[in-house]
């Protein structure tokens, strides 16, 4: 089975600090995502990276970056954390050729306060 | 653009009841459809999917049925369980273009009692 895992469940920040969410994947997917789940918007698409160093914008990416040093690991980065970035974010991992049929980590619940 | 529209939730249901969760996508083209399950404290799993009209994914007990006709595709299942009790989401993939774009309904909570 694939497994995705993030580091952490839940996470408390202040306004203003910079904040790294990672992702590891254990199954040599190329495709690495990240998504950021609100309740009534559903999901969308922050980042998304198809091969080390490479990376793509999504939906919405402005106040995030990104960085993908190795295959398996897939970072999320808050320049400067701000309170409408409190939000469930979610990593996913699939492969090159079946994009769309994406496994999800557990999610981290990240509060800025 | 694309769009994908799931029934209001919350919805409730008792154990071996009929489910439908209704969906309705705007896409240009042929895209691919797609129900995703979140079980309560886990990331998001593929549950069925199809990739043309009338095509049906089926997959533990639930179906959808790719209905062009209607832009539907609709998710039943005959008889729930309350291990059925997560949140559903309807996606697209548009037809043509880059193989991994998901466009995703908001979702749609069931509980099911025993």
């Amino acid at each position: 089975d694939v497994k995705v895992t993030q580091s952490s469940r839940y996470l408390v920040k202040r306004t203003g600090e910079k904040v790294f969410l990672e992702c590891v994947q254990d199954m040599d997917h190329e495709n690495m995502f990240w998504y950021r789940q609100d309740p009534g918007l559903g999901l969308r698409l922050i980042y998304f990276s198809y091969d080390v160093k490479m990376k793509e914008k999504g939906d919405i990416p402005e106040g995030y970056s990104v960085s993908r040093e190795k295959k398996e690991r897939f970072s999320l980065i808050l320049e400067s954390a701000s309170t409408n970035q409190t939000s469930m974010y979610l990593c996913a991992s699939s492969l090159l050729s079946k994009g769309s049929e994406q496994y999800f980590g557990p999610g981290t619940r990240l509060t800025v306060t | 653009g694309n769009s994908v529209t799931q029934m209001e939730g919350p919805v409730t249901l008792s154990e071996e009841a009929f489910l439908t969760i209704n969906c309705t996508y705007t896409a240009t083209g042929y895209p691919s459809l797609f129900w995703y399950v979140q079980y309560p404290g886990e990331g998001l799993q593929l549950l069925l999917k199809a990739t043309k009209a009338d095509d049906k994914g089926s997959n533990k007990g639930f179906e959808a049925t790719y209905r062009k006709e209607t832009t539907s595709f609709h998710l039943e299942k005959g008889s729930v369980q309350v291990s059925d009790s997560a949140v559903y989401f309807c996606a697209l993939r548009p037809g043509g273009g880059s193989n991994y774009k998901l466009t995703f309904g908001k979702g749609t909570l069931l509980t099911v009692n025993p």
